[in-house]
């Protein structure tokens, strides 16, 4: 068990619905990530979030947005994607991200955009 | 720009050694991780290397030359539970992870 957790595990949606991914981490950490993983492709990191403060996002399109109410709960929030979106959206946590630290990830949400 | 290379796939034989080759170009280095990634699953962290040298522990090792921008994952008497892709990244000079496409393991009895 890595202590991190991702809801719901698959997701299927269409273009217009809007739905969250949640994520939550039990390892006191102080930063949490969202990652999109595609097949055959590098991690990407599209938000970075430390002491609930957003430090970084990587040029994401805003039909997604991420939520961070406090160090441990960590959302992502979607609406009218696109078919491209589908991928693998993995939540992270780790103890500093200006440190040389470890990344722990949750299971991830296998996202199916229709 | 910044460049993690690692092969997309490999096959080995359980019970056999297999060596994973990683190499970057990276503004900076403060780091290069391992995970391994079990399909459907999380990546889970194996190996850190800072410093030039290899790291091992029990079947897995890593390997690092700073100088050549290399680095590889070496696993020692393959099981079929080793059979995963494995992810090579480099922190760089702002702490931000680069992550390499990944390779996939397979391994045969």
């Amino acid at each position: 068990e890595t202590g991190v957790t991702q809801t719901p595990r698959h997701l299927v949606m269409g273009m217009t619905n809007k739905k969250s991914l949640k994520c939550e981490q039990h390892l006191g950490h102080n930063a949490m990530y969202w990652y999109k993983q595609s097949a055959k492709k590098p991690l990407e990191l599209m938000f970075v979030y430390n002491f609930k403060e957003q430090t970084e996002n990587n040029s994401v399109p805003s039909r997604f947005s991420p939520e961070c109410p406090n160090s441990s709960h960590l959302f992502l929030h979607l609406h009218t994607l696109q078919p491209e979106d589908s991928a693998l959206y993995l939540c992270a946590s780790s103890q500093d991200p200006g440190g040389p630290d470890t990344q722990y990830f949750g299971p991830g949400t296998r996202l199916t955009v229709l | 720009g910044q460049n993690i290379d690692q092969p997309t796939e490999m096959t080995a034989t359980e019970g056999a050694i297999v060596q994973i080759n990683c190499t970057y170009q990276t503004s900076g280095f403060n780091g290069l991780f391992w995970y391994q990634q079990h399909a459907g699953e999380a990546p889970t962290f194996l190996s850190y290397n800072v410093l030039d040298g290899l790291e091992e522990k029990g079947r897995f090792s890593s390997f690092l030359s700073r100088s050549k921008g290399y680095s590889y994952l070496l696993l020692k008497e393959l099981q079929m539970k080793d059979s995963a892709s494995y992810l090579c990244a480099v922190r760089d000079s702002n702490y931000q992870l680069i992550w390499g496409a990944g390779t996939k393991l397979i391994i045969k009895p």
